[in-house]
């Protein structure tokens, strides 16, 4: 099984500045990443998938990279609605997918 | 707009059978693979099993093989993830996906269930 590890566990940012998560695989898996937004009491929301690609309608401050073990996903300038927790989540071998442990980003 | 409607909170004991439903629209619902995961109180995600509603082609997490039945009926469009006797380390939310052509991706997810199992 291909083990996901996500850090750090929080990451505390003010509004405006950068926040940059990071996710690595226990053996690579190419580009085969996403990204997932999690608010409190809501579903995940799809990010990023294939490690960079952005979903249509989703911010730009928003961007994913990395491939084989080591990605990041990189949120340019932290608005109130980007306090979340985060997962990344690999989709190597059809149909397994597994998932970090997640990031929170809060509020500094 | 494509969304995922899923059906609402349970509180169940163990020994008890359940079956939730996660109902589709605004797309073909046989077109696309349709997952679930379930997220345990407090913890992170997991994928539990995927359908393709078009054959019932059905797929399950090693780890939950046996422990789950997932099923579809497409003259509905809905998905069904059932338990047929449930246990107290059941409980969380369960949460419906479509999925991506490229993989295991939820792109559109059900708001979620919350399953309480409890003597």
């Amino acid at each position: 099984e291909i083990v996901m590890t996500q850090y750090p566990a929080t990451l505390s940012v003010s509004p405006g500045e950068r926040a940059t998560l990071s996710c690595r695989a226990s053996q690579s898996i190419g580009n085969s990443l996403v990204w997932y937004q999690q608010r409190p009491g809501q579903a995940p929301r799809l990010l990023i998938y294939g490690a960079s690609t952005r979903v249509t309608g989703i911010p730009a401050r928003f961007s994913g990279s990395g491939s084989g073990t080591d990605f990041t996903l990189t949120i340019s300038s932290l608005q109130s609605e980007d306090y979340a927790v985060y997962y990344c989540q690999q989709y190597k071998n059809w149909p397994i997918g597994t998932f970090g442990q997640g990031t929170k980003v809060d509020i500094k | 707009e494509v969304r995922l409607v899923q059906s609402g909170t349970e509180i169940k004991q163990p020994g008890d059978s359940l079956k939730i439903s996660c109902k589709a629209s605004g797309y073909t619902f046989d077109t696309y693979w349709i997952a679930w995961a379930r997220q345990m109180p407090g913890k992170g995600l997991e994928w539990m099993g995927v359908i393709y509603p078009g054959d019932s082609d059905t797929r399950y997490s090693p780890s939950l093989q046996g422990q789950v039945t997932i099923s579809a009926d497409k003259s509905i469009s809905t998905a069904y993830l059932q338990w047929n006797s449930l246990q107290a380390s059941d409980s969380g939310i369960y949460y419906c996906a479509r999925l991506l052509v490229q993989g295991i991706i939820g792109d559109s997810w059900g708001q979620g269930t919350l399953v309480t199992v409890s003597p």
